[in-house]
C-alpha cells in the first residue's frame, strides 16, 4: 500500500517560477527518494536524502527532510518548460523485513508554462 | 553504467492471453527484482519482490497465480501476466536491486483488448 502523500497534487506556474511540492510519509524510513516521471515515460531518479539528512542541493533542485514530521519537500527554481513532468516521493525503509522496498507517493503533476 | 531493460516496450494482446515482460540487467547483477505497475495517472504500486532464486513474495492483493514473477538468474526477470483481462492494462516497471545499487527499468506498457 502507498504510505506517500504528497501535494499539491497538480501545481501550474510560470517559467522562471519557483515550485515546491511536499511529501508526508507514515513509518520509519532509511532514505527518501524524489523521482521524475514524464508522461508515459519510465522513472528519473532525482535525488536522494538519507534519514540523518536535512537538506540536499543538486543543480535547481533542494530537497528537505523532516523525520520529525515524517516530511519531505522538493524545491525546483526557476523552473523551466521541460521541468513539466510528474514528481514522485519515494520512502525506502532499509533492509529487515522490509527488503529495501520503495513505496511511492501519489506524485505531484507539475506544468511549467512558457 | 547499470542499465536495466524491459521487452517489450509496449504491447497489445487479446483478452484471454498470456504476455511475458522480460527485464533484463546489463553491467549489473541484481539479486532483487521488485515489479511495479502503474495506472494511468497514478502512482507505481509494488506488486511483488523476488529474489534471486526464490519465490516471489507478493503483495496484498495482487494475485499471484495470475502475475507469474520468476527470477531465475542475477540478470533476469521475468513477468507473467496470465489470462490477461482489459482491467490489467498498466505500464509495469521493474527495478533491480544489489546493495546500495538500484535501478528502474524503463517500463512496459500492457494494453489488452
Amino acid at each position: 500500500s502507498q504510505q506517500g502523500e504528497e501535494d499539491p497534487q497538480a501545481l501550474s506556474i510560470q517559467e522562471g517560477e519557483n515550485a515546491t511540492m511536499n511529501c508526508s510519509y507514515k513509518t520509519s524510513i532509511n532514505n527518501l527518494q524524489w523521482y521524475r516521471q514524464n508522461s508515459g515515460r519510465g522513472l528519473v531518479h532525482l535525488i536522494l536524502i538519507r534519514s540523518n539528512e536535512r537538506e540536499k542541493h543538486s543543480g535547481r533542485l533542494r530537497v528537505t527532510l523532516d523525520t520529525s514530521k515524517k516530511s519531505s519537500s522538493l524545491l525546483i527554481t526557476a523552473s523551466r518548460a521541460a521541468d513539466t513532468a510528474s514528481y514522485f516521493c519515494a520512502t525506502d525503509a532499509g533492509w529487515g523485513t522490509s527488503g529495501s522496498r520503495l513505496t511511492f507517493g501519489e506524485g505531484t503533476q507539475l506544468t511549467v508554462n512558457p | 553504467g547499470a542499465v536495466v531493460s524491459q521487452h517489450p516496450s509496449w504491447v497489445i494482446c487479446k483478452s484471454g492471453t498470456s504476455v511475458k515482460i522480460e527485464c533484463r540487467s546489463l553491467d549489473f547483477q541484481a539479486t532483487t527484482m521488485f515489479w511495479y505497475r502503474q495506472f494511468p495517472k497514478q502512482s507505481l504500486m509494488l506488486m511483488a519482490t523476488s529474489n534471486e532464486g526464490s519465490k516471489a513474495t507478493y503483495e496484498q492483493g495482487v494475485e499471484k497465480d495470475k502475475f507469474l514473477i520468476n527470477h531465475a538468474s542475477l540478470t533476469l526477470s521475468t513477468l507473467t501476466v496470465t489470462s490477461a483481462h482489459p482491467e490489467d492494462s498498466s505500464f509495469y516497471i521493474c527495478r533491480g536491486r544489489n546493495g546500495y545499487e538500484q535501478y528502474f527499468g524503463p517500463g512496459t506498457r500492457l494494453t489488452v483488448t
